[in-house]
């Protein structure tokens, strides 16, 4: 099972919205609806910020959305903000019932 | 509050084996589905594998599969990863992580243990 395929990175002054996308194929993000996002700072535990490709868990800013289109899904974060800047992953279930994360996107606030 | 806590994690030779804990609280555990997931240093995240809530269908990918062994006691509200014939390419920090929901992602991970696969 490949990885999901994420742009390296992505950047942003801050008050500005930036799209992270992940794009499989028709066995994994386009064949169901469990796609998940994940912040991670350096040296810490990853942390949800969306799931089912677009709900935002409590305590997550609104400013995250997540929405997908066939086989790509994507993860919005608007007004951004210093604190934004981490990396962040994507994650689907496919359909050898086993689960895929992305390669990764390093968001930058400049 | 969840609480997964990571143990086990450590200095191994190839070819050798290491069992890894993760001690949950907070949560009915025996509700949720749990996971492994580990990161190699400076690489992304990789999927390692599943166990249903009552232990009865669990998954692997392919990378650690007839390798690596997941369990757990829910009397203990553990979970378990035995890993056998490591290779230095298992060499991450492995975290445990609890499922929303079924397939739905992961709300609450451990901190970490670090597996070093070293001659």
């Amino acid at each position: 099972q490949s990885a999901l395929t994420q742009p390296a990175s992505v950047s942003g002054s801050p008050g500005q919205s930036i799209t992270i996308s992940c794009t499989g194929t028709s066995s994994d993000v386009g064949g169901y609806k469990y796609v998940s996002w994940y912040q991670q700072h350096p040296g810490k535990a990853p942390k949800l910020v969306i799931y089912d490709v677009s709900n935002r868990p409590s305590g997550v800013s609104n400013r995250f959305s997540g929405s997908k289109s066939g086989n790509t899904a994507s993860l919005t974060i608007s007004g951004l903000q210093p604190e934004d800047e981490a990396d962040y992953y994507c994650l689907s279930y496919t359909s050898n019932r086993i689960y895929v994360f992305g390669t990764g996107t390093k968001v930058a606030v400049l | 509050q969840v609480q997964l806590v990571e143990s086990g994690g450590g200095v191994v030779q190839p070819g050798r084996s290491l069992r890894l804990s993760c001690a949950a609280s907070g949560f009915t555990f025996s509700s949720y589905g749990m996971h492994w997931v580990r990161q190699a240093p400076g690489r992304g995240l990789e999927w390692v594998s599943v166990l249903s809530n009552n232990g009865g269908v669990k998954y692997y990918a392919d990378s650690v599969k007839g390798r690596f062994t997941i369990s757990r006691d829910n009397s203990k509200n553990t979970l378990y990863l035995q890993m056998d014939s490591l290779t230095v390419e298992d060499s991450a920090v492995y975290y445990c992580a609890k499922e929303v929901g079924d397939y739905s992602g992961f709300d609450y991970w451990g901190q970490g243990t670090p597996v070093t696969v070293s001659s």
